[in-house]
């Protein structure tokens, strides 16, 4: 089946550092999402790329959809505390509204 | 903020017993999901709804965990029996159909001793 592969698994960073993490995908996706989840909390989202090339940004973070539509990057710039969390990837599947989840990037911040 | 509700947000239960966890989609959203994410893991499909209908149930454990929606608005996730591999997150997510509207709700841990 359709797999994302993200990495890194995890990370761990001083605060006020930038942050980049990325998916790759063996299969072409129409549209990628980036989701933050909290501890005990569902993934809440936090970018949407529609478009193959496209580059979005909400607040400190950026995030861009591959042109070959089979991979995404998120940066974060100049982390803060609250940043702390695991950061997931999400394709989703052409002619459906599923989702295929990568297995999540942990950030851990350094104060 | 509209939000999508799940009960209980906990449940531990023992192996071969009977468990059901409950979603309210935010209020117009047709499309109702229901995933499961393991410990580390990203969240998968189980199962897709379209108002009251099935539209995707291929990974579904149909031999130990049902789901309805029998008036297309809340729906209930059951398995019976309970085995311990099921211990997981299990989160519902609502849409309108349109992704912006994908929203997820705070999910229910189970635990299965």
């Amino acid at each position: 089946g359709q797999q994302l592969n993200q990495s890194p698994q995890s990370m761990f960073i001083q605060e006020g550092e930038d942050v980049s993490m990325n998916c790759t995908s063996s299969s072409i996706f129409n549209t990628w999402l980036w989701y933050k989840q909290d501890p005990g909390e569902g993934p809440v989202l936090l970018i949407a790329l529609y478009k193959a090339g496209e580059l979005t940004s909400n607040g400190r973070l950026t995030a861009q959809f591959g042109i070959t539509r089979k991979d995404s990057f998120l940066n974060i710039s100049a982390s803060i505390p609250s940043d702390v969390g695991i950061y997931f990837c999400a394709g989703l599947v052409k002619g459906a509204q599923k989702l295929v989840f990568g297995q999540g990037t942990r950030l851990t911040i350094n104060p | 903020e509209a939000e999508v509700a799940q009960s209980p947000r906990y449940k531990i239960t023992e192996k071969s017993q009977a468990v059901a966890f409950w979603c309210d989609p935010i209020s117009g959203h047709a499309t109702l999901y229901w995933y499961r994410q393991i410990l580390g893991q990203g969240p998968e499909l189980l199962v897709q709804f379209q108002d009251e209908s099935v539209v995707d149930d291929s990974q579904l454990p149909k031999d130990r965990f049902s789901a309805e929606r029998l008036k297309g608005v809340d729906s209930t996730l059951k398995i019976q029996p309970a085995e311990l591999g099921d211990s997981a997150m299990y989160l519902c997510a609502s849409s309108q159909g349109q992704l912006y509207g994908y929203t997820f709700g705070s999910g229910t841990r189970l635990t299965v001793v």
